[in-house]
């Protein structure tokens, strides 16, 4: 079975912080993913990165930024929280690109 | 800008019923189809996925692809309380996955 697990189930911060969310797959996938998603928006990626130290931007990087340095570990980075990042972030993982993904539990993040 | 649309509900199904999910997507080129289960406050898990024109069974789950009208639908037969989730359906676009914003089911005892 795949196993994806994220640093942390529930997160609070406070405005300006830098926060890190952590997630690591146990399968050897190639690509991986970061999404949010908020009620009535539905998932929305954030970054993805298909190879250890390559990324690209998804549809909303604004004031997130990642890093990737080993193959089973995916970063997310908010350099200064602000109160609109408050949501539920959930890490995936697939073989390749356009392949099934597997979540992570989620991170609910609530800044103040 | 490829998209992939779902009725967002809530549908509400009797216990015992068929619920029947539909998902349509606007990139004739999509190749393969997922449906995926989310419970509230939980995340998202893969429960079958599609490839093939027609239907592919697996127990009380039944996914049906028509390529030529571009929708896919998920049925569930014998609906349990249990099955109560947003069900979000996920279509392969040029090596992405883009994905539906989900139907609410509430199965009502």
């Amino acid at each position: 079975d795949v196993k994806v697990t994220q640093s942390s189930r529930y997160l609070v911060k406070r405005t300006g912080e830098k926060v890190f969310l952590e997630c690591v797959q146990d399968m050897d996938h190639e690509n991986m993913f970061w999404y949010r998603q908020d009620p009535g928006l539905g998932l929305r990626l954030i970054y993805f990165s298909y190879d250890v130290k390559m990324k690209e931007k998804g549809d909303i990087p604004e004031g997130y930024s990642v890093s990737r340095e080993k193959k089973e570990r995916f970063s997310l980075i908010l350099e200064s929280a602000s109160t609109n990042q408050t949501s539920m972030y959930l890490c995936a993982s697939a073989r390749g690109q356009g392949y099934e993904q597997y979540f992570g539990p989620g991170t609910r993040l609530t800044v103040t | 800008q490829k998209e992939v649309e779902q009725n967002s509900g809530p549908l509400s199904v009797p216990e015992g019923a068929i619920a029947s999910l539909n998902c349509t997507y606007s990139d004739r080129g999509s190749q393969s189809f997922f449906w995926y289960r989310q419970y509230s406050g939980k995340s998202p898990e893969l429960i079958m996925f599609i490839y093939s024109n027609g239907d592919k069974e697996d127990g009380r789950f039944t996914a049906q692809l028509n390529k030529a009208s571009q929708y896919v639908s998920l049925l569930i037969r014998d609906s349990q309380p249990s099955d109560s989730a947003t069900y979000l359906c996920a279509v392969r676009s040029n090596y992405q996955l883009i994905w539906g914003a989900g139907t609410k089911l509430i199965i009502k005892p």
